[in-house]
């Protein structure tokens, strides 16, 4: 079974601080994603990779930033936390005959 | 604008009894139709995936149907159980081509089961 962790499931950080998100897989795909899920808006992409030190931008990207240095991991960093990035943040990765995407539990991130 | 809308918002079902939650979508070009499973507070877990070509496929209690020419997609649930008590989310791949495939995804049916 594909298996997606993610290092925390909830986290509460105060504005300003930088905040680390570690996502990995177990299956050796190439591709990864973050979203972020809020109450009415379904999911949102954020970023994605398709490779080792490639990145994306989805369709959210303003204040944050990923790191891929390795295929198994892929970070979602937070450079200045805000309170408007309270939010469930959602790792995937895909592949397989349909590129199916299988999502981590998630990370309930808090900013104070 | 491609969009996925599902309905109902919500829903309050009995045990034991049956449900269909629907999807609309307009999305081109169209690659293939997902329903994800979300339990309160967990990530989304896929429960069929459909092709173009494909018009039924089931898992378990589960079916899904897509009419590719209305863009109707619809997941029956039969005998619901209260560990069907999720969010069911609606989701439709783009294809563009390449190694990844863009995802529009809706805003997802909330359903309880009571007993």
């Amino acid at each position: 079974d594909v298996k997606v962790t993610q290092s925390s499931r909830y986290l509460v950080k105060r504005t300003g601080e930088k905040v680390f998100l570690e996502c990995v897989q177990d299956m050796d795909h190439e591709n990864m994603f973050w979203y972020r899920q809020d109450p009415g808006l379904g999911l949102r992409l954020i970023y994605f990779s398709y490779d080792v030190k490639m990145k994306e931008k989805g369709d959210i990207p303003e204040g944050y930033s990923v790191s891929r240095e390795k295929k198994e991991r892929f970070s979602l960093i937070l450079e200045s936390a805000s309170t408007n990035q309270t939010s469930m943040y959602l790792c995937a990765s895909s592949g397989g005959r349909y590129n199916e995407q299988f999502f981590g539990p998630g990370t309930r991130l808090t900013v104070l | 604008k491609n969009q996925v809308e599902q309905s109902p918002q919500s829903l309050i079902i009995l045990e034991g009894k049956n449900c269909t939650l629907q999807c609309n979508y307009t999305v081109s070009p169209f690659s293939n139709l997902r329903w994800y499973k979300q339990d309160t507070g967990r990530g989304p877990v896929s429960l069929t995936i459909m092709t173009f070509s494909e018009n039924t496929k089931s898992n378990g209690r589960y079916t899904a149907t897509l009419d590719a020419d209305t863009k109707q997609s619809s997941l029956h649930i039969t005998a619901s159980q209260l560990s069907d008590s999720a969010s069911y989310i609606c989701v439709v791949s783009l294809n563009y081509g390449g190694a990844t495939n863009k995802l529009i995804f809706g805003t997802g049916t909330l359903l309880a089961v009571q007993p």
